[in-house]
């Protein structure tokens, strides 16, 4: 039979406009919320963290938005590049030292 | 430093046969983590230690898969006997502060 993969949901945005990749997480005890990012053929990499008692972080071109009542989080990318391209990856965790829990990914595509 | 380093890079083998995979964390880092990829399940964790010792296995599939992390500088994940469905891609990955992990390349495994 037909095996059935995991739909990523994909953002398409031009280049230089913002970005806003959206994630539900599962457990409202999650103390820590982190934004991984995943290039073609490489391993995922940390971009940006934030823990539970913020609602904003700012990075490099990177904001992280956190909504406690609704368990969501955000990642803001301003002026989107063509080396953004990648799946970006929610994962939250319930201290400092557990391990971390992936959502399955958003697919970040810009064109010219 | 040159990051985490996994081996093979790429490894095809037949049904039956045993696997090894390995893995060198960064220089300093007290946790390493196994983790494995595919298009159906996404990326889920393994395995991982801290000071070599293994806190959480729960996420071994079945006595087929075994870990060792025999010191600081050196992880294998073992499959014996191999299957197909055991092909994807697996990713070992290091950290000082576990949110903040470091992602090796992966070891692409297929099982024929």
């Amino acid at each position: 039979g037909e095996s059935v993969g995991l739909h990523l949901p994909t953002l398409s945005v031009q280049e230089g406009d913002n970005s806003i990749i959206n994630c539900a997480y599962s457990n409202s005890a999650s103390d820590y919320f982190i934004w991984y990012k995943q290039e073609s053929g490489k391993g995922p990499q940390f971009i940006i963290d934030i823990r539970s008692n913020m609602d904003k972080r700012q990075g490099q071109r990177v904001t992280v938005l956190l909504n406690k009542t609704v368990k969501h989080l955000s990642l803001q990318i301003a002026a989107t590049q063509p080396g953004d391209s990648a799946v970006y990856f929610c994962a939250e965790t319930l201290s400092f030292n557990d391990k971390l829990i992936f959502g399955t990914g958003t697919r970040l595509q810009v064109f010219p | 430093d040159a990051g985490v380093i996994q081996s093979p890079r790429h490894e095809v083998t037949e049904m039956g046969q045993e696997v090894t995979l390995r893995c060198k964390p960064i220089s300093g880092h007290n946790s390493l983590f196994w983790y494995r990829q595919t298009m159906m399940r996404g990326l889920e964790l393994l395995i991982y230690f801290n000071n070599n010792v293994p806190i959480d296995d729960s996420g071994m599939p079945e006595d087929r898969f075994s870990a060792k992390m025999p010191n600081a500088s050196f992880s294998t994940l073992k499959i014996q006997p191999s299957e197909p469905r055991d092909s994807a891609v697996y990713f070992c990955a290091s950290s000082e502060r576990t949110y903040e992990q470091y992602f090796g390349p992966g070891t692409r495994l297929t099982v024929t």
